[in-house]
């Protein structure tokens, strides 16, 4: 199985801050991967969808980028609302895997 | 709207069966795989098994291989997992997901939580 590590685990931020989560995969998945949003209590959020798609519906603030086997999801002004656990996810291959998360923090 | 509605969790002994259900309305569900999805409390997502959208395909993730069951019936819009012979640390919310783009699930449902204990 391919393995997705996240890092950092925790990152503690304040609104207005540039944030970036970084996510490697273990061999390539091309541009196969997908970031979540979820916040206490509810259903992941898709964001991002093959590396740099940014759903519909989402802020513009959040962008992703990378190929191969190193991805970056990156908030530009971390807002109130943002402040939430993040998750990678690779879909190259029929057993799909997430990264371990990312919970950001307020600061 | 797009929705998809899961059914059937609860506490359940170990060694245990139960059957999770999840409705799906507001789109062409027989168009679509559909996967499950599971978190345990306090950690990350795992996902544990997908269902083409005719049935012909079926995989599951290693820790549920020959213990559960996901199946469909397009007729009912509704997916399925039966999961059989239950342990400790399949404790956990499952949620049905909907796949877009391949394997990126843009639609999720609220979750049912199992819970495997004595």
């Amino acid at each position: 199985d391919i393995q997705m590590t996240q890092s950092p685990s925790t990152l503690s931020a304040s609104v207005g801050d540039r944030v970036t989560i970084t996510c490697r995969a273990s061999q390539s998945i091309s541009s196969w991967l997908a970031w979540y949003q979820q916040k206490p209590g509810k259903a992941p959020k898709l964001l991002i969808y093959k590396a740099s798609s940014l759903e519909s519906g989402v802020p513009s603030r959040f962008s992703g980028s990378g190929s191969g086997t190193e991805f970056t999801l990156t908030i530009s002004s971390l807002q109130p609302d943002d402040f939430a656990t993040y998750y990678c996810q690779q879909y190259n291959s029929y057993s799909l895997t997430f990264g371990g998360g990312t919970k950001v923090e307020i600061k | 709207e797009v929705q998809l509605v899961e059914s059937g969790g609860g506490l359940v002994k170990p060694g245990g069966s139960l059957r999770l259900s999840c409705a799906a309305s507001g789109f062409t569900f027989s168009s679509y795989s559909m996967n499950w999805v599971r978190q345990a409390p306090g950690k990350g997502l795992e996902w544990v098994s997908s269902i083409s959208s005719s049935s012909s395909y079926i995989y599951y993730a290693d820790s549920v291989k020959g213990r559960f069951t996901i199946s469909r019936d397009n007729a009912k819009n509704s997916l399925y997992l039966q999961m059989n012979s239950l342990r400790a640390e399949d404790t956990a919310v499952y949620y049905c997901a909907r796949p877009y783009d391949k394997g990126a699930f843009d639609i999720w449902g609220q979750g049912t939580m199992v819970t495997v204990s004595s």
